[in-house]
């Protein structure tokens, strides 16, 4: 079952504005990640951010982490038509001896030229 | 190569087929994973190989799923039996080192399959 949960389900915004997504998710985790997708086929990762870290830029975007809210938001300042897309967070969980990902249920996101 | 790769990128086969999904990972990563996304479903965790064993086969959904790794590099998803609820974009990643929880799992275009 799936771990996290994002809002909102859906995002339109014209270019220029800046999207922000959230997403939650239920357990301890080592870190989580960000990751875009085109099409509804291959995933690409975006940005990881650990679990001791609050905060991560990479360009565009901005990642923060809130351990003790179990949360975590994705901002894309100055957004581009060609970010169109939907945007899934996911989990590492710190049980278990694997690396699995935890992904949430996605934002879709559209940047209206 | 230059990425993970999959084939075939599509796949439609009749209710009670057997199919093969192939990944390739790129070239060096040791551990590997399988992961379905469905309408219903999102995105779901089903295997994750380290080398060619499989600690972690949890997610799995049924018996007549399978998978195996050769080599420490392709790996081929099996489905037996295939039903309607196996249609499904099937989704490969790999990464680098296993063990290391902030590694990052760079996946394949995935492959569409339909059951009719």
């Amino acid at each position: 079952s799936q771990q996290g949960e994002e809002d909102p389900q859906a995002l339109s915004i014209q270019e220029g504005e800046n999207a922000t997504m959230n997403c939650s998710y239920k357990t301890s985790i080592n870190n989580l990640q960000w990751y875009r997708q085109n099409s509804g086929r291959g995933l690409v990762h975006l940005i990881l951010i650990r679990s001791n870290e609050r905060e991560k830029h990479s360009g565009r975007l901005r990642v923060t982490l809130d351990t003790s809210k179990k949360s975590s938001s994705l901002l894309i300042t100055a957004s581009r038509a060609a970010d169109t897309a939907s945007y899934f967070c996911a989990t590492a969980p710190r049980v278990g001896a694997t690396n699995k990902l935890i992904f949430g249920t996605g934002t879709l996101l559209a940047v209206q030229p | 190569g230059a990425g993970v790769s999959q084939s075939p990128s599509n796949k439609v086969t009749e209710k009670g087929k057997d199919v093969e999904l192939r990944c390739d990972p790129i070239s060096g990563h040791t551990a590997l994973y399988w992961y379905r996304q469905s309408l219903g479903q999102g995105l779901e965790f089903l295997i994750y190989f380290q080398g060619n064993s499989a600690p972690d086969k949890s997610g799995l959904p049924s018996d007549r799923f399978s998978a195996e790794r050769t080599g420490g590099s392709v790996s081929t998803l099996t489905i037996q039996r295939t039903q309607q609820e196996d249609s499904a974009v099937y989704l490969c990643a790999s990464s680098l080192i296993p063990g290391l929880a902030a590694e990052t799992q760079y996946f394949g275009p995935g492959t569409r399959l339909l059951v009719l």
